[in-house]
């Protein structure tokens, strides 16, 4: 299997674009997460789903940011409009369990200018 | 309550020595306690887990050491070695009252082994 697969690696964009973010996560497992991380908050759970719906959104800072699963096999996290302290990396990670291991991506590292 | 305390926030370590990061909790809902190393440019990698059932578990160079009633789980690298220098991660994880699941993670340990 080839992992939690992100992309992109890297996004530079001016304040007030729009950013779409995306994953694929391994194949079975039922559970998809995204986080943010930063210096100053460490890792923070956005959003989780289980079985492509959402279950947990609380970690969503604000309604410029959306997440959708539209099947098993892929999620997006959209930022509209950016804002220069959205900049961080951020990560989607994948569980066959909600209380068990997570196996995240290597991140989408996003720089708002 | 959802707090979980890690120390320290770096550490130097010289090659074959043992390094020790420490934990704390506070909620007693937790009962997955996860370690996880992170290198620069990739996410957390799971190292070892452990629930409170136990009070060590051990994998290669690796073992978690928990202590349910201080409410403290530990991460001990025998025989450290340079490959480990890394950010290392704990976490608690319990359900909460409203049913869902969350993950809480420390705020991450520098580690750097010297050749």
């Amino acid at each position: 299997d080839a992992g939690v697969i992100q992309s992109p690696r890297h996004e530079v964009t001016e304040m007030g674009q729009e950013v779409t973010l995306r994953c694929k996560p391994i194949s079975g497992h039922d559970y998809l997460f995204w986080y943010r991380q930063t210096m100053m908050r460490g890792l923070e759970l956005l959003i989780y789903f289980n079985n492509n719906v959402p279950i947990d959104d609380s970690g969503m800072p604000e309604d410029r940011f959306s997440a959708k699963m539209p099947n098993a096999s892929f999620s997006t996290l959209k930022i509209q409009p950016s804002e220069p302290r959205d900049s961080a990396v951020y990560f989607c990670a994948s569980s066959l369990s909600p209380d068990y291991g997570y196996t995240f991506g290597s991140g989408t590292r996003l720089t708002v200018v | 309550q959802q707090q979980v305390k890690q120390s320290p926030q770096s550490l130097i370590v010289q090659k074959g020595g043992i390094s020790i990061i420490n934990c704390a909790y506070e909620n007693t809902a937790f009962d997955y306690f996860p370690w996880y190393q992170q290198f620069p440019g990739k996410g957390p990698a799971l190292l070892i887990a452990i629930r409170p059932d136990v009070s060590e578990k051990k994998e290669g160079r690796f073992t978690i050491s928990f202590n349910k009633s201080a409410k403290q789980f530990s991460l001990h690298i025998m025989d450290s070695q340079p490959g480990d220098s890394a950010t290392y991660f704990c976490a608690a994880n319990g359900r909460k009252n409203s049913g869902t699941y969350k993950y809480i993670f420390g705020t991450g340990t520098r580690l750097k082994v010297l050749a």
